[in-house]
């Protein structure tokens, strides 16, 4: 089965601090993608990769940064949190389509509750 | 812009019903399809993927169709039971890389 691991379920930090989400992947997925999270705005992507050193802007990637070195893992960066981005951020992958061949599945982690106080 | 519309927003059923859950999607030039399920303060699970070349898909109680032409999709929900509580979301899937746009969710409540 594939595994989507988010190091942290549960993180509390301090305005300006700055935040580390790591995600890592099992399955050899080409694509990673960070999510957030809110009650009333659903699910909104902030980054995705579909390579190792590429990112590509989501919808709403103000105040976020990310890292791609490695194939399978994906890290979002908050340079200075703020207030705005308690939220639940959510790591997902999955592999390119191929040919005839439509996979694309997406697959998650459980998630990272983050409160910024 | 794809933008997804999930109706209902929320249901609530007693146990044993067969239900239904509408999900529309306003660009049709969609690849696949994707529904999730989601427990409250989890993350998502992967419930049934349909492929741009299927009409429909099914996986036990679930059985997933897609009618890209008309931008809708339906997720049926055989004889349901009180472990189906939990918000359901569809979400196409748009070019190769992947990137999936998500409905708000339909919150489903099975009572006993």
């Amino acid at each position: 089965d594939v595994k989507v691991t988010q190091s942290s379920r549960y993180l509390v930090k301090r305005t300006g601090e700055k935040v580390f989400l790591e995600c890592v992947q099992d399955m050899d997925h080409e694509n990673m993608f960070w999510y957030r999270q809110d009650p009333g705005l659903g699910l909104r992507l902030i980054y995705f990769s579909y390579d190792v050193k590429m990112k590509e802007k989501g919808d709403i990637p103000e105040g976020y940064s990310v890292s791609r070195e490695k194939k399978e893992r994906f890290s979002l960066i908050l340079e200075s949190a703020s207030t705005n981005q308690t939220s639940m951020y959510l790591c997902a992958s999955s592999s390119v389509r191929r040919g005839a061949v439509d996979t694309g599945e997406l697959f998650f982690g459980e998630g990272s509750r983050l409160t910024v106080l | 812009k794809q933008e997804v519309t999930q109706i209902p927003a929320a249901l609530s059923v007693p146990e044993g019903e067969n239900l239904v859950l509408n999900c529309s999607f306003t660009d049709s030039a969609i690849y696949n399809l994707q529904w999730f399920r989601q427990d409250p303060g989890k993350g998502l699970t992967s419930l049934l993927l349909i492929q741009s070349s299927q009409r429909e898909q099914t996986s036990g109680r679930l059985n997933a169709s897609l009618d890209k032409s008309s931008g809708r999709s339906t997720l049926y929900i055989a004889a349901s039971q009180p472990g189906d509580s939990a918000t359901y979301l569809c979400a196409p899937i748009s070019g190769n890389t992947g990137k999936l746009i998500f409905g708000q969710g339909t919150t489903l409540q099975v009572k006993p």
